[in-house]
């Protein structure tokens, strides 16, 4: 079992909904928790970082962290065309650790 | 500022050849990383420095060795290249220590395929 869980997707949402990405983590010494983009052929850049239970909000993003059931989601409000990217989740014990990425398809 | 910088950004490589990738930071960043990323498997650990003149393995160090040469600079190395390593390179630096609240800023990648 990989320590850090996504679904690959791809998720197809239409442009102005919102956009619900998952991610769950098996060690539960994680204690700070990270959302990257990656566009395609580009590396990752950070875009959330969240670190105690409840939500955090950034803009049209909002992070959310259960670490009694070790979740952790992003959602992103009025998705636009340029949101279309893979999102990767990372949780950190020590070293830093990545779930496969989600696809998301933002269609207009 | 040119943040995080890899070499050579392509590279194609024979069974058993060697090669070593290059990266530097000049964001005065405690420590740095070597990800390695293939399709549908995200990015994986390879090795990690948390410090000038430390080095760890990650969760799939084998066939790689690294060199923290200095505060800026972190290589990795294939002594001898196999298929199973195509793939695309990230190194990436922090300015945390590892255990603490990690923000990565990652080079653009290096692309290499071994024939």
């Amino acid at each position: 079992q990989k320590e850090v869980e996504q679904n690959s997707g791809p998720l197809s949402v239409p442009e102005g909904a919102i956009a619900s990405l998952n991610c769950t983590y098996s060690d539960r010494g994680s204690q700070s928790f990270f959302w990257y983009r990656q566009y395609s052929g580009k590396s990752p850049e950070l875009i959330m970082s969240i670190y105690s239970n409840g939500d955090k909000e950034d803009g049209r993003f909002t992070a959310q962290l259960n670490k009694a059931s070790q979740y952790v989601s992003l959602l992103i409000r009025d998705s636009q065309p340029s949101d279309s990217a893979t999102y990767l989740c990372a949780a950190q014990t020590g070293k830093l650790i990545f779930g496969q990425g989600t696809t998301l398809q933002v269609k207009p | 500022n040119a943040g995080v910088t890899q070499t050579p950004k392509f590279q194609v490589l024979k069974t058993g050849q060697s090669m070593t990738l290059q990266c530097a930071q000049d964001m005065n960043h405690n420590s740095m990383y070597w990800y390695r990323q293939d399709p549908g498997m995200g990015l994986r650990l390879i090795y990690y420095s948390a410090s000038e003149g430390t080095t760890d393995k990650g969760e799939v160090p084998n066939g790689y060795n690294v060199s923290r040469l200095n505060k800026r600079e972190f290589s990795l190395r294939l002594e001898s290249a196999a298929p199973s390593q195509t793939s695309v390179y990230f190194c990436a630096s922090s300015v945390s220590g590892v255990s603490g609240a990690n923000v990565l800023t990652f080079g653009a990648g290096s692309r290499l395929t071994v024939l």
